[in-house]
């Protein structure tokens, strides 16, 4: 049962180019969904968060974009550096605030120097 | 900045045997979760846990698994009797009330079952 897919497991960039990593989800109760950046070894470090009554939300080089019609999020990282080289995972909530995460697979970037 | 904290980083145990997760919220969080992560695997949500008390517990989280706050900082995943299908990264959460909803996640424990 996805109910949060990343279809892509992996995606390589340049240093200094745009990345973009994709996101669909399947729950039309979900109206809160983030992205988190894990390191191997540590655990998932908050990024970036949109609710379902924005289509967009950007912070600093990082922008999250829903398209609730589409039931489809991506994150954009603008420009990509080789810091960024980590496992992105999306994940959805319903009705924000405390509920539980549900997670997607998610998306290992890597951004070459 | 506070963090999540958990310990141990690693721990390995036979099968059959009792292991317990600890973990230290941050200090003005009321939210509290456990979510596992199976190699190679999605992150999992087994159980979050509000006012002394289980919200919401996910089909993982069976007869095996119980959570407790045994005071007012520690908060404890307890397996009495792992399996060998309980090997995983097990990560605690937590998030203040009136959160938007960004939980913050602990470095995780490692539990391998042999």
């Amino acid at each position: 049962d996805q109910q949060v897919k990343q279809n892509s497991p992996s995606l390589s960039v340049q240093e200094g180019r745009i990345s973009i990593l994709n996101c669909d989800y399947t729950n039309s109760m979900f109206d809160y969904f983030l992205w988190y950046k894990k390191y191997p070894a540590e655990g998932p470090t908050f990024l970036i968060s949109i609710s379902s009554i924005k289509d967009k939300n950007e912070d600093g080089r990082f922008t999250v974009f829903l398209n609730k019609s589409a039931k489809h999020l991506s994150l954009h990282i603008v420009p990509s550096q080789p810091g960024d080289s980590a496992v992105y995972f999306c994940a959805a909530s319903e009705r924000g605030g405390s509920e539980k995460l549900v997670f997607g697979k998610g998306t290992k970037l890597t951004v070459n120097p | 900045e506070p963090e999540v904290t958990q310990t141990p980083s690693h721990q390995v145990t036979q099968m059959g045997q009792e292991v317990i997760l600890r973990c230290v919220p941050i200090s003005n969080h009321l939210y509290f979760y456990w979510y596992r992560q199976i190699l190679g695997q999605k992150v999992e949500f087994l159980v979050s846990f509000y006012n002394n008390e289980i919200s919401e517990k996910s089909e993982i989280f069976d007869d095996q698994f119980s959570v407790e706050r045994p005071d007012g900082s520690n908060f404890t995943l307890k397996i009495r009797s792992t399996k060998l299908e309980d090997s995983a990264m097990y990560f605690c959460a937590s998030i203040p009330l009136g959160a938007g909803g960004e939980q913050y996640f602990g470095p995780g424990t490692r539990l391998t079952v042999t």
